[in-house]
């Protein structure tokens, strides 16, 4: 079954709303989420390491006003996408490792949430 | 120029039959190497990592072979299934930082 769970799969929503989606991780606890963007064909962009009960460290050029990422609990991370575009529309994917390093040990992917702003 | 480059991008193949990718990497100090099979519209799911002083590794009907001083890796598909029908990423990180390089995929569609 699934280790990593991302809601909602599919979100439709309006030119100038906010829409967040969750990351939960399902049989451990992850001190370290990290969030990707995919458009089609593409790979995966990292858009920022999520850390529990700290600030999230965002990659270059990616808004972190605009991009809002939570990680209230070793088993939660949420990512706002504020004020959303349809620029914004994007396949976004969360992951983590029981390890909490994406270099060392299985990293795990979330079913990812497909997001449409019209 | 992107650090892990795959081939070829799409490949169409009949059920029953095996195919081979290919990843190619410019990724330095090598850690490990991974492939993940990744439905459309779904996330990646992972099918082997292999460190530098692993040559091959088997999940099912999938093979992957790593040369790491060529810096190259293969995914072999055997006995083809529909079910095989997707985006097979490389990706591959590097000692000493947190931060993974991946491939575009490669798109297989596998027809009866």
């Amino acid at each position: 079954g699934a280790v990593v769970s991302q809601h909602p799969s599919r979100v439709i929503c309006k030119s100038g709303t906010s829409v967040k989606i969750e990351c939960r991780s399902l049989d451990f606890q992850a001190t370290t989420m990290f969030w990707y963007r995919q458009f089609p064909k593409q790979s995966l962009m990292l858009m920022a390491t999520s850390n529990e009960g700290s600030k999230a460290t965002y990659e270059q050029g990616v808004e972190k006003d605009k991009f809002l990422i939570n990680h209230a609990s070793l088993t939660l991370s949420t990512l706002t996408v504020t004020s959303a575009h349809p620029e914004d529309s994007s396949f976004y994917i969360c992951s983590a490792s029981r390890s909490g390093s994406a270099v060392t040990g299985e990293l795990f992917f979330g079913e990812g949430s497909r997001l449409t702003v019209l | 120029k992107n650090q892990v480059e795959q081939s070829p991008q799409s490949l169409i193949i009949l059920e029953g039959k095996n195919c081979t990718l290919q990843c190619n990497y410019t990724v330095s100090p090598f850690s490990n190497l991974r492939w993940y099979k990744q439905d459309t519209g779904r996330g990646p799911v992972s099918l082997t990592i292999m460190t530098f002083s692993e040559n091959t590794k088997s999940n099912g009907r999938y093979t992957a072979t790593l040369d790491a001083d060529t810096k190259q890796s293969s995914l072999h598909i055997t006995a083809s299934q529909l079910s095989d029908s997707a985006s097979y990423i490389c990706v591959v990180s590097a000692k000493g930082n947190n931060r993974l390089a991946f491939g575009k995929g490669n798109q297989v569609v596998v027809i009866p």
